[in-house]
């Protein structure tokens, strides 16, 4: 069975500081990764995906990921975080099912 | 287009009850998939509906179980409630024509307290 590994489970960052969220996948075969985001009191979101192609992938409100496939890894990352962006972050990895991580708490300091 | 909901947002119920939960996709979207999310445990994989037929099952016991509905609406059943089944259910839906590559959109989710 996949595996999904957060390894940061809490990062707290003051504003303008940049991000990286690492996340590791323990299946060896073709995956689809997703990162999806959840907001205070707000439902998951997609926040980018990759199926192949560019290995490095962006999403909304100024993410993007890369996806590196002899690391099995697909670390999220964001030049300049902002308060808003506060939010618990979960990597997942589709083969058959949505495979999640533990989630990371990113808490941005205004 | 409308998001995926679902219904209700909170529930209370005491051991040993049984609940049931709906969920309405996203229009034209043909497949749910459920998930039950904790502090403990995560975000973890109940069961996944395509075209009303159970397509993949989690390690859930038998307590829990579902059904897909023509229009493609989805509801959940937990029997017999545990103290442990107290959680956040996420419905999500997909096209369902792909197995890997589809994305999922969830819904807000309902908030279960079993006392």
């Amino acid at each position: 069975a996949q595996s999904v590994s957060q390894h940061n489970h809490h990062v707290i960052l003051s504003e303008a500081a940049s991000l990286e969220l690492g996340c590791n996948y323990s299946y060896g075969g073709t995956v689809n990764l997703f990162w999806y985001v959840q907001y205070p009191g707000q439902h998951l979101q997609l926040l980018l995906k990759y199926f192949s192609g560019d290995p490095l992938v962006k999403g909304i409100k100024g993410f993007e990921a890369e996806f590196i496939k002899s690391k099995f890894s697909f670390n999220l990352r964001k030049p300049s975080v902002q308060w808003s962006d506060t939010a618990e972050y979960f990597c997942a990895v589709n083969e058959r099912q949505l495979t999640f991580g533990s989630g990371t708490q990113l808490t941005v300091l205004p | 287009k409308a998001g995926v909901t679902q219904t209700p947002r909170y529930l209370i119920k005491t051991r040993g009850q049984q609940v049931t939960l709906s969920c309405s996709p996203i229009s034209g979207h043909r497949s749910v998939s459920w998930y039950q999310q904790t502090p403990g445990q995560g975000l973890q994989f109940l069961f996944e509906y395509f075209s009303e037929t159970q397509r993949n099952k989690g390690n859930f016991p038998g307590r829990f179980s579902g059904r897909q509905f023509s229009n493609s609406r989805s509801e959940m059943n937990v029997s017999t409630l545990e103290l442990g089944d107290s959680a956040l259910y996420l419905c999500a839906s997909s096209g369902g024509d792909s197995y890997t590559s589809d994305t999922q959109y969830f819904g807000p989710g309902t908030r279960l307290t079993v006392l």
